[in-house]
């Protein structure tokens, strides 16, 4: 079954305590991204990678880092996680130019 | 600087009435507007997409209207039945002023609940 997988779903942390969001798709899509969904923002993106060792701020780059060894796999890393990064999390995935696959989401507690 | 205005935040709508989401933009560079739609617990999925070459697209009781003088589009539920409810993004493609990437812009959302 073609899908975007996260891990964990759900995921409560402590300031400054190092995290990572894996992300992992079987489509063999050039494209992935990653948004963040808040009440009344919508979905704001926050790095994307074009292809394996490409990547790129997207709107809401600050605290977030990324990396792109592998075509299929695109995690998102929290160095030093703040409160302010509480928040739902989407990875998603596409061919160029074409509909993005979205995950089922990350929820993420900071305290 | 928000790149798709969507409104309303949110709507209710009775059963089998019509919804209607509607969205706006600025830059004249967008290229495509898909439509996107999340269910509670679940990531969005695309559920309707135009090109600004058309006016209207139509699958079901889903209808896109479009227009490229204005800069708006809209998304039409026809018959709206409980099991729509759900939160609405529309989204434009392509490449800003700064930047030489198409990317996917999001409007902030419409949480449609239908009443039985």
């Amino acid at each position: 079954e073609a899908q975007v997988t996260q891990n964990p779903r759900y995921l409560i942390t402590v300031t400054g305590k190092k995290l990572t969001v894996t992300c992992s798709q079987n489509m063999n899509h050039e494209y992935m991204s990653w948004y963040r969904q808040d009440p009344g923002l919508g979905l704001r993106q926050i790095y994307y990678s074009m292809n394996v060792e490409v990547t790129d701020k997207g709107d809401v780059p600050e605290g977030y880092k990324v990396s792109r060894k592998e075509k299929r796999n695109f995690p998102l890393i929290l160095e030093s996680p703040s409160p302010n990064q509480t928040s739902l999390y989407f990875c998603a995935s596409s061919y160029t130019n074409s509909p993005l696959h979205f995950g089922n989401g990350t929820r993420l507690t900071v305290t | 600087q928000q790149q798709v205005k969507q409104s309303p935040q949110s709507l209710i709508v009775q059963k089998g009435g019509i919804s209607i989401i509607n969205c706006a933009y600025e830059n004249t560079a967008f290229d495509y507007f898909p439509w996107y739609q999340q269910f509670p617990g679940k990531g969005p999925a695309l559920l309707i997409a135009i090109r600004p070459d058309v006016s209207e697209k139509k699958e079901g009781r889903f209808t896109i209207s479009f227009n490229k003088s204005a800069k708006q589009f809209s998304l039409h539920i026809m018959d709206s039945q409980p099991g729509d409810s759900a939160t609405y993004f529309c989204a434009a493609s392509g490449v800003v002023r700064g930047s030489t990437l198409g990317r996917l812009y999001f409007g902030r959302g419409t949480q449609l609940t239908v009443w039985p």
